[in-house]
């Protein structure tokens, strides 16, 4: 059965701390994503990463960055957490056919005081 | 740029009746179509993808959409909603730059009243 895993399902941190989450799939998948889900915006993509070591900015990059040592892992990084980046926060993986299937993880709850 | 717009924010229908969930999207090439269903507490979960193979697309839980290009249209039904069905939906195209991107619409609350 096709897995992503999230390292926290809920975290709370403070203003000015550096934030890590961590994303495991089991499917060998080239892309992963990383998405930010707000009420009333939907899910909007901050980075990918189509291979090891690889990343691309989406539409929302700025105050992240993200790490891709291994091909199962990715991990979004706040380098400085601030109150506007209270959210949901959900990871992605996918095959190399732009038709395949992005798989989700159970997403972690952020909230940033 | 591509654009997905889901029309209305909640949708309440009563248990048995019709589903019926709009997407329209903006593209200038043929997209790839995608409707996801998030439950509670949970991640996005595929309920069906349109590649263009057949215009009415099937999938699980009872679902199916229709493709029409005329109306730029992707619209989610079922014929009778489920308890089990009240979840949030959203629609999805790929991006322009034949990219693997996702751009996702704003999301549909579906509410099932007894």
């Amino acid at each position: 059965d096709v897995k992503v895993t999230q390292s926290s399902r809920y975290l709370v941190k403070r203003t000015g701390e550096k934030v890590f989450l961590e994303c495991v799939q089991d499917m060998d998948h080239e892309n992963m994503f990383w998405y930010r889900q707000d009420p009333g915006l939907g899910l909007r993509l901050i980075y990918f990463s189509y291979d090891v070591k690889m990343k691309e900015k989406g539409d929302i990059p700025e105050g992240y960055s993200v790490s891709r040592e291994k091909k199962e892992r990715f991990s979004l990084i706040l380098e400085s957490a601030s109150t506007n980046q209270t959210s949901m926060y959900l990871c992605a993986s996918g095959g190399i056919v732009q038709l395949e299937t992005q798989y989700f993880g159970p997403g972690t709850r952020l909230l940033v005081l | 740029a591509q654009s997905v717009t889901q029309l209305g924010s909640h949708v309440s229908v009563s248990e048995g009746a019709l589903v019926l969930l709009r997407c329209n999207y903006s593209s200038s090439v043929p997209p790839y179509l995608f409707w996801y269903v998030q439950y509670p507490n949970q991640g996005l979960q595929l309920l069906l993808k349109y590649t263009s193979a057949a215009t009415l697309v099937k999938g699980i839980n009872g679902f199916e959409a229709e493709f029409k290009k005329s109306e730029t249209s992707f619209h989610l039904t079922k014929p009778s909603a489920h308890m089990s069905d009240a979840a949030e939906y959203f629609c999805a195209v790929t991006g322009m730059d034949s990219s693997y991107k996702l751009i996702f619409g704003s999301g549909t609350r579906l509410l099932v009243r007894p």
